[in-house]
């Protein structure tokens, strides 16, 4: 159990450019879910795959993000256009069941200048 | 109403005190709770879940549950400076994922 991974931990991105994060859960979780975080504020839903099913999108998830995670496995989250609001740290976290929690990584930290 | 409602703080707690840190949730149906802890910078750490009315506890720390009051607190006794963070409480209300509080910054004073 190697954790979960998140790649890269900042970055920096000038406005209207794409970036693209990769979060890789603990291996046996079928379940994982991308958080937003902006300084002050508690976690953000965005979104959830159970397997590769995307299941649910928050209203926060614009037609600029889009998340997937083929094959069930490894997952990405892009945003197209970024605007200066997407500042904030993106979090990644899996389980085998929400019931009992969540195992976050270590988050990916945006800057948009 | 917002879903999960904590006090943000700060909270001052001296050395050795108890910490003593409150949520209040919405939605009735929820079945599951936890207290995350966040050091500045980092990412949530799960440090207490609970499931049924009463009380948890796992070292110096003190989970309690009461559903009809819709209310979570979790008690941190023999503070440490080491304790000092922000404590995220969250609630999952059966639809599989966890909404959060904005927290609570708590503070130990050596």
């Amino acid at each position: 159990d190697t954790g979960v991974s998140q790649d890269p931990r900042h970055k920096i991105t000038k406005r209207g450019q794409n970036v693209t994060f990769r979060c890789d859960p603990i291996s046996e979780h079928n379940r994982l879910y991308w958080y937003r975080q902006t300084l002050g504020q508690g976690p953000e839903f965005l979104t959830y795959f159970q397997n590769e099913a995307q299941l649910e999108k928050s209203r926060l998830l614009s037609d600029r993000f889009s998340a997937e995670r083929p094959k069930g496995s490894f997952s990405t989250l892009e945003i197209q256009r970024t605007e200066q609001g997407d500042s904030a740290m993106y979090l990644c976290a899996s389980s085998l069941d929400s019931h009992y929690g969540y195992t976050f990584g270590s988050g990916t930290r945006l800057t948009v200048v | 109403q917002k879903e999960v409602e904590q006090n943000s703080g700060p909270l001052s707690v001296p050395e050795g005190a108890i910490a003593s840190l409150n949520c209040t949730y919405s939605d009735r149906g929820s079945q599951s709770f936890f207290w995350y802890r966040q050091y500045s910078g980092k990412s949530p750490e799960l440090i207490m879940s609970i499931y049924s009315n009463g009380d948890k506890e796992d070292g110096r720390f003190t989970a309690q549950l009461n559903k009809a009051s819709q209310y979570v607190s979790l008690l941190i006794r023999d503070s440490q400076p080491s304790d000092s963070a922000t404590y995220l409480c969250a609630v999952n209300r059966g639809d599989d994922k966890i909404i959060f509080g904005k927290g609570t910054r708590l503070h130990i004073l050596p």
